[in-house]
Formats: structure tokens, sequence, C-alpha cells
């Protein structure tokens, strides 16, 4: 069955450092996203991406944080200055038009140190 | 305000109960989509159902059934005899408007604890 999947499980950084979380999306998806969950809270949409650009984002999406279909499979999240309060889980979705269900990885832990 | 609100936080049963998971949401469109996903220990977030606006039919899905009513903006979900495995955190989402690629609004989720 086909799956998202993220790389890596686990990324340890220290604050300031330039990270970039990487995720595979369902091959014939359109239409990808990122969302955040802080630890024991909701997951909070960052941002949405269509035809090679951002759709949407939230306010936390701010300048530190970009997106990126590199080589039209791979789909990036770059934080470039980590900080404190940029710890969470980052899942990565992928959808398609017709069925409007968005398939999420199994997720990339940041710990900011 | 919140758009979707599950006002359960956590939930403990013992095997074989029946529990049934709350979502309340709120929205001004008249076309959205209610989702469930269960998220396991493992963390990853797994898709259990969508309903959209139109379609209030409810529906049972082996020990899983969902109760959708507009009238009181509820999306309920149902475990029947529920297992060991069924122990997760369960979030419901709402998706706005009629495009098929909008956000999705993620409740606080309820930690359901299955004892044997």
């Amino acid at each position: 069955e086909p799956e998202v999947t993220q790389t890596p499980s686990h990324q340890v950084t220290q604050m300031g450092q330039e990270v970039i979380l990487r995720c595979v999306p369902i091959s014939n998806h359109l239409y990808f996203y990122w969302y955040r969950q802080i630890l024991g809270q909701k997951v909070e949409f960052l941002v949405s991406f269509y035809n090679n650009e951002i759709s949407e984002k939230s306010e936390i999406f701010d300048d530190q944080f970009s997106v990126e279909r590199p080589d039209g499979s791979n789909f990036t999240l770059k934080i470039r200055s980590t900080k404190l309060e940029d710890s969470a889980m980052y899942f990565c979705a992928s959808g398609d038009r017709a069925e409007n269900i968005q398939y999420f990885g199994a997720g990339t832990r940041l710990s900011v140190l | 305000a919140q758009k979707v609100t599950q006002a359960q936080t956590e939930i403990s049963v013992v095997e074989k109960e029946d529990v049934t998971l709350d979502c309340v949401y709120e929205t001004r469109d008249t076309t959205y989509y209610l989702f469930w996903y269960k998220q396991p220990p493992s963390g990853e977030l797994v898709f259990l159902i969508r309903r959209n606006s139109f379609d209030e039919q409810n529906e049972i899905s082996g020990r899983y059934s969902w109760n959708f009513q507009k009238s009181t903006s509820s999306f309920n979900f149902t475990i029947t005899a529920s297992q060991v495995v069924d122990s997760a955190v369960y979030f419901c989402a709402l998706s706005e408007g009629v495009y098929n690629f909008n956000k999705f609004y993620f409740g606080s989720g309820t930690k359901l604890n299955v004892k044997p």
C-alpha cells in the first residue's frame, strides 16, 4: 500500500542551526502539506503546496520556514535558524483531488537543544 | 474560537466495553469535510473515516461506527467491544470549503486507554 515516507525519524539540532526535514509523498498525489504537533498538543497546520507553489500558510510559517519540491518526488521543509520552540513532531501529508483525504507520514521528531 | 472541540481529554475503559469519542465542530461553510484519525503510540496518524457535509448517513465498519449530526454540529465515533490495540489518541478534523485540498483543523485529541 502506498505511503508517505518521512526522514529522519528523529533529528536533534542546536539552536540556531538549519534543518531540513524530508518527505516522499504518495506518487500520484498533487497536494502536499506540513503540520506540526508540539508534545501533548493538537496537530497544527503549517503550509500547503500545490503546482510548485505555496497554496496557504499559517501564521506559524514565518520567514524562518520554507518548503520545496526539488526533484518531483521529495517534498522538504527547511527551518533556517531553529529555536527551542520549534521542537515538535513534524508531519508531512499528501492528497489527491478525488479523495480529499490527507495521508500522513510517521513524522519527524525535531529536538532543538 | 476552536473549530474542532474534543472535550474528552482521556478515557479509560476495560476491554470489550463500548466507548464513544465526541467531536463538535464549528464552521460557517455549507460544504465541509470531517475526519477521524488515530495516532497509536508509535506516533503516525492513521486515517479512519471521511464524511462530507451533504452525507449524514451514519456508517458502521466492523467495530467502528460514526454518528454525524449537522443539527448539533457533532461527529462522534464509537468503538464497539474495545480491544487493547485500540489504545491510541484519536483526532477529529475539519476541512472547510468546496476545494479538496484545504487545510485541516484538528481537535486536541482524545486519549483512549483500553485495559485488559
